[in-house]
Protein backbone atom coordinates (compact mmCIF):
# COMPACT_ATOMS: atom_id res chain seq x y z
CA UNK A 1 0.00 0.00 0.00
CA UNK A 2 1.12 3.48 -0.61
CA UNK A 3 1.64 5.28 2.23
CA UNK A 4 2.31 9.12 2.52
CA UNK A 5 2.90 11.13 5.67
CA UNK A 6 2.63 14.28 6.69
CA UNK A 7 5.06 15.89 9.57
CA UNK A 8 2.43 17.28 11.94
CA UNK A 9 -1.77 16.66 11.78
CA UNK A 10 -1.79 19.61 13.92
CA UNK A 11 0.20 22.72 14.10
CA UNK A 12 -0.30 26.55 15.85
CA UNK A 13 2.14 29.01 14.60
CA UNK A 14 1.74 32.98 15.05
CA UNK A 15 1.97 35.33 12.25
CA UNK A 16 5.00 36.04 10.70
CA UNK A 17 7.02 32.36 11.64
CA UNK A 18 7.99 30.64 9.08
CA UNK A 19 6.82 27.03 8.33
CA UNK A 20 7.86 24.15 7.78
CA UNK A 21 5.36 21.35 6.73
CA UNK A 22 6.47 18.17 5.32
CA UNK A 23 5.37 14.99 3.30
CA UNK A 24 6.93 11.69 2.54
CA UNK A 25 6.02 8.59 0.23
CA UNK A 26 7.38 5.47 0.03
CA UNK A 27 6.18 4.31 -3.17
CA UNK A 28 8.88 5.99 -5.32
CA UNK A 29 6.44 8.13 -6.85
CA UNK A 30 7.76 10.65 -9.41
CA UNK A 31 5.29 13.41 -8.83
CA UNK A 32 4.16 15.39 -5.20
CA UNK A 33 1.74 17.50 -4.97
CA UNK A 34 0.31 20.26 -2.29
CA UNK A 35 -3.17 21.15 -1.82
CA UNK A 36 -5.04 23.45 0.76
CA UNK A 37 -8.71 22.96 1.43
CA UNK A 38 -11.08 25.27 3.12
CA UNK A 39 -14.74 25.17 3.80
CA UNK A 40 -17.05 26.14 0.38
CA UNK A 41 -13.83 26.06 -1.72
CA UNK A 42 -12.82 22.95 -2.11
CA UNK A 43 -8.87 21.50 -2.52
CA UNK A 44 -7.21 23.94 -4.17
CA UNK A 45 -3.25 23.00 -5.73
CA UNK A 46 -0.58 25.09 -4.24
CA UNK A 47 2.53 23.65 -6.24
CA UNK A 48 3.34 20.36 -7.37
CA UNK A 49 6.39 18.96 -8.48
CA UNK A 50 6.87 15.60 -11.42
CA UNK A 51 10.50 15.29 -10.28
CA UNK A 52 13.70 15.81 -7.77
CA UNK A 53 14.42 19.76 -7.57
CA UNK A 54 11.64 20.50 -10.33
CA UNK A 55 8.51 22.81 -9.38
CA UNK A 56 5.48 23.64 -10.65
CA UNK A 57 3.16 26.20 -10.02
CA UNK A 58 -0.53 24.83 -8.89
CA UNK A 59 -3.57 27.72 -8.35
CA UNK A 60 -2.78 29.43 -5.45
CA UNK A 61 1.32 29.73 -4.71
CA UNK A 62 1.18 33.15 -3.44
CA UNK A 63 3.04 33.33 0.00
CA UNK A 64 4.31 29.33 -0.58
CA UNK A 65 7.27 27.54 -1.75
CA UNK A 66 8.53 24.46 -2.15
CA UNK A 67 11.48 22.62 -2.02
CA UNK A 68 11.98 18.44 -3.49
CA UNK A 69 15.58 17.43 -2.53
CA UNK A 70 14.83 14.31 -2.85
CA UNK A 71 12.22 11.92 -4.37
CA UNK A 72 10.75 10.99 -1.33
CA UNK A 73 10.27 14.25 0.29
CA UNK A 74 8.24 17.31 -0.48
CA UNK A 75 8.32 20.91 1.64
CA UNK A 76 5.57 23.16 1.74
CA UNK A 77 7.15 26.47 3.15
CA UNK A 78 5.12 29.68 4.07
CA UNK A 79 7.92 32.63 4.26
CA UNK A 80 5.92 34.49 6.85
CA UNK A 81 2.69 33.12 7.96
CA UNK A 82 -0.19 34.68 7.69
CA UNK A 83 -3.56 34.28 9.59
CA UNK A 84 -5.30 33.70 5.78
CA UNK A 85 -3.15 30.80 5.68
CA UNK A 86 -5.05 28.85 8.65
CA UNK A 87 -6.20 26.09 6.61
CA UNK A 88 -5.79 22.07 6.21
CA UNK A 89 -2.98 21.20 4.13
CA UNK A 90 -2.62 17.97 2.25
CA UNK A 91 0.01 16.54 0.34
CA UNK A 92 -0.27 14.27 -2.18
CA UNK A 93 1.97 11.61 -4.64
CA UNK A 94 1.65 9.82 -7.87
CA UNK A 95 3.53 7.25 -10.17
CA UNK A 96 3.12 9.22 -12.93
CA UNK A 97 1.34 12.63 -13.92
CA UNK A 98 -2.17 10.49 -14.91
CA UNK A 99 -2.08 7.70 -12.57
CA UNK A 100 -4.48 8.48 -9.35
CA UNK A 101 -3.06 10.30 -6.50
CA UNK A 102 -2.60 9.20 -2.77
CA UNK A 103 -2.93 11.88 -0.19
CA UNK A 104 -1.45 11.91 3.22
CA UNK A 105 -3.77 13.07 6.02
CA UNK A 106 -3.66 16.26 6.55
CA UNK A 107 -2.16 19.32 8.73
CA UNK A 108 -4.29 21.15 9.95
CA UNK A 109 -2.77 24.79 10.67
CA UNK A 110 -3.90 27.35 12.77
CA UNK A 111 -1.92 30.59 12.50
CA UNK A 112 -2.67 33.15 15.12
CA UNK B 1 -10.62 20.11 -17.05
CA UNK B 2 -14.88 19.89 -17.48
CA UNK B 3 -16.89 20.12 -14.66
CA UNK B 4 -18.77 18.02 -12.20
CA UNK B 5 -22.09 18.41 -10.66
CA UNK B 6 -23.39 15.96 -7.63
CA UNK B 7 -26.48 16.04 -5.30
CA UNK B 8 -25.36 17.69 -2.01
CA UNK B 9 -26.47 14.63 0.37
CA UNK B 10 -27.75 11.33 0.10
CA UNK B 11 -28.96 8.48 2.75
CA UNK B 12 -27.98 4.69 2.35
CA UNK B 13 -29.23 2.08 4.64
CA UNK B 14 -26.33 0.12 5.70
CA UNK B 15 -25.86 -2.83 3.69
CA UNK B 16 -27.76 -1.96 1.13
CA UNK B 17 -26.12 -0.42 -2.60
CA UNK B 18 -25.47 3.23 -2.66
CA UNK B 19 -25.47 4.42 -6.21
CA UNK B 20 -24.02 8.09 -6.14
CA UNK B 21 -24.51 9.95 -9.20
CA UNK B 22 -22.24 12.51 -11.20
CA UNK B 23 -22.97 14.36 -14.10
CA UNK B 24 -20.43 15.64 -16.51
CA UNK B 25 -22.03 17.04 -19.72
CA UNK B 26 -18.84 18.81 -21.29
CA UNK B 27 -16.24 16.12 -20.67
CA UNK B 28 -13.96 15.65 -23.47
CA UNK B 29 -12.46 12.36 -25.25
CA UNK B 30 -9.48 12.69 -23.22
CA UNK B 31 -10.84 12.92 -19.95
CA UNK B 32 -10.63 10.35 -17.31
CA UNK B 33 -13.68 10.40 -14.36
CA UNK B 34 -12.49 9.89 -10.85
CA UNK B 35 -14.16 9.24 -7.50
CA UNK B 36 -12.44 9.82 -4.40
CA UNK B 37 -14.12 10.00 -0.96
CA UNK B 38 -12.46 12.07 2.19
CA UNK B 39 -13.44 10.97 5.75
CA UNK B 40 -14.36 13.54 8.24
CA UNK B 41 -10.81 14.91 9.46
CA UNK B 42 -8.92 12.78 7.01
CA UNK B 43 -6.84 13.15 3.35
CA UNK B 44 -9.17 12.28 0.41
CA UNK B 45 -8.84 8.48 -0.46
CA UNK B 46 -8.83 7.27 -3.87
CA UNK B 47 -11.74 4.66 -4.95
CA UNK B 48 -11.89 4.27 -8.95
CA UNK B 49 -11.47 5.47 -12.57
CA UNK B 50 -12.62 5.16 -16.07
CA UNK B 51 -12.15 6.41 -19.27
CA UNK B 52 -15.20 4.81 -20.93
CA UNK B 53 -15.95 1.35 -20.03
CA UNK B 54 -17.12 0.65 -16.69
CA UNK B 55 -14.60 -0.06 -13.95
CA UNK B 56 -14.64 -2.40 -10.76
CA UNK B 57 -12.49 -3.19 -8.09
CA UNK B 58 -12.31 -4.00 -4.58
CA UNK B 59 -13.82 -1.16 -3.01
CA UNK B 60 -16.62 0.21 -5.88
CA UNK B 61 -17.93 -0.39 -9.66
CA UNK B 62 -18.27 2.77 -11.96
CA UNK B 63 -20.88 3.03 -14.34
CA UNK B 64 -20.23 5.66 -17.36
CA UNK B 65 -23.35 6.14 -19.72
CA UNK B 66 -22.11 5.52 -22.99
CA UNK B 67 -22.43 9.75 -24.26
CA UNK B 68 -20.17 9.77 -20.80
CA UNK B 69 -22.21 12.89 -19.79
CA UNK B 70 -22.79 11.00 -16.68
CA UNK B 71 -21.52 8.51 -14.30
CA UNK B 72 -22.90 6.00 -11.44
CA UNK B 73 -20.03 5.09 -8.47
CA UNK B 74 -21.66 1.96 -7.10
CA UNK B 75 -21.09 0.65 -3.50
CA UNK B 76 -22.56 -2.71 -3.79
CA UNK B 77 -23.09 -3.00 0.38
CA UNK B 78 -22.18 0.07 2.62
CA UNK B 79 -20.99 0.16 5.84
CA UNK B 80 -21.17 2.96 8.22
CA UNK B 81 -17.43 3.40 7.64
CA UNK B 82 -18.44 4.24 4.02
CA UNK B 83 -20.18 7.51 5.71
CA UNK B 84 -17.98 10.32 3.69
CA UNK B 85 -18.20 13.30 1.15
CA UNK B 86 -17.88 11.50 -1.73
CA UNK B 87 -15.95 13.32 -5.15
CA UNK B 88 -16.55 12.94 -8.84
CA UNK B 89 -13.72 14.41 -10.96
CA UNK B 90 -13.29 14.81 -14.49
CA UNK B 91 -9.32 14.65 -15.12
CA UNK B 92 -7.30 15.24 -18.40
CA UNK B 93 -4.53 13.95 -19.55
CA UNK B 94 -1.39 15.61 -19.50
CA UNK B 95 1.43 16.97 -17.39
CA UNK B 96 1.41 16.73 -13.81
CA UNK B 97 -2.45 16.97 -14.13
CA UNK B 98 -4.40 18.24 -11.04
CA UNK B 99 -7.33 17.29 -9.53
CA UNK B 100 -9.96 19.94 -9.32
CA UNK B 101 -12.12 18.92 -5.84
CA UNK B 102 -16.20 20.42 -5.83
CA UNK B 103 -18.33 20.41 -3.06
CA UNK B 104 -19.16 16.05 -3.89
CA UNK B 105 -21.74 14.37 -2.10
CA UNK B 106 -21.60 13.88 1.93
CA UNK B 107 -23.06 10.29 1.87
CA UNK B 108 -24.60 9.02 5.64
CA UNK B 109 -25.22 5.55 5.83
CA UNK B 110 -27.21 4.66 8.76
CA UNK B 111 -28.75 1.50 10.35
Amino acid sequence: DVKVTQSSRYLVKRTGEKVFLECVQDMDHENMFWYRQDPGLGLRLIYFSYDVKMKEKGDIPEGYSVSREKKERFSLILESASTNQTSMYLCASSLTPNYEQYFGPGTRLTVT
Amino acid sequence: DAKTTQPPSMDCAEGRAANLPCNHSTISGNEYVYWYRQIHSQGPQYIIHGLKNNETNEMASLIITEDRKSSTLILPHATLRDTAVYYCIVRSTGTASKLTFGTGTRLQVTL
